[in-house]
């Protein structure tokens, strides 16, 4: 059974930078596992931010960044501002299938 | 404006079975790989299946397969999960998502709708 790892939390300043990681338990993370993340907040639906490792969807705000680090995909968040406390959801491809990680709680504090 | 609108959600004993709809609008309905994702109460993100473009492909996650069944109308804008023999650990909000074009993963998200299997 295939296994996609996020941290369980992580905490950081407002204004400050994180990075939030996606591993694989097949092995390193590719462009092939085209890496999508997502981003929820308490109550709401999903929405999505990065797709393809680094692409950004039209409503992503500027100071979210993907990009692969070290065998695993990863989510860089730049000048974090309060309202990005939330729920970070990464997504791999394993040929037909989909796979989700589970879950980075972001605090901002 | 994109818009997607499940329902057919609610409670239902174990071993039952409940059809979710999810209404399509905003978009070319008949260009979109379409999916299905839960989530159980507190709990992550789970994909469970997705559909093409004309029906002709589908493909679901290991714990549903045999189960669960996606398939689409193009002509009402609309896709569906067949949910049977149910089980308590299907309790979840489930989504109804839009598959990216031209490339892998998933856009727009519905707002779900709750499945509740007693047990």
């Amino acid at each position: 059974q295939t296994v996609v790892t996020q941290e369980p939390s992580l905490t950081v300043s407002p204004g400050g930078t994180v990075t939030l990681t996606c591993a694989s338990s097949t092995g390193a993370v590719t462009s092939g596992y085209f890496p999508n993340w997502f981003q929820q907040k308490a109550g709401q639906a999903p929405r999505a931010l990065i797709y393809s490792t680094s692409n950004k969807h039209s409503w992503t705000p500027a100071r979210f960044s993907g990009s692969l680090l070290g065998g695993k995909a990863a989510l860089t968040l730049s000048g974090v501002q309060p309202e990005d406390e939330a729920e970070y959801y990464c997504l791999l491809y394993y040929g037909g299938i989909l796979v989700f990680g589970g879950g980075t709680k972001l605090t901002v504090l | 404006e994109v818009q997607l609108v499940e329902s057919g959600g609610g409670l239902v004993q174990s071993g039952g079975s409940l059809r979710l709809s999810c209404a399509a609008s905003g978009f070319t309905f008949s260009n979109y790989w379409m999916n299905w994702v839960r989530q159980a109460p507190g709990k992550g993100l789970d994909w469970m299946a997705n559909i093409n473009q004309d029906g002709s492909e589908k493909s679901y996650v290991d714990s549903v397969k045999g189960r669960f069944t996606v398939s689409r109308d193009n002509t009402k804008n609309s896709v569906y999960l067949e949910m049977n023999s149910l089980r308590a650990e299907d309790t979840a909000v489930y989504y109804c998502v839009r598959g990216l074009v031209d490339t892998v993963g998933i856009d727009c998200w519905g707002q779900g709708t709750l499945v509740t299997v007693s047990s």
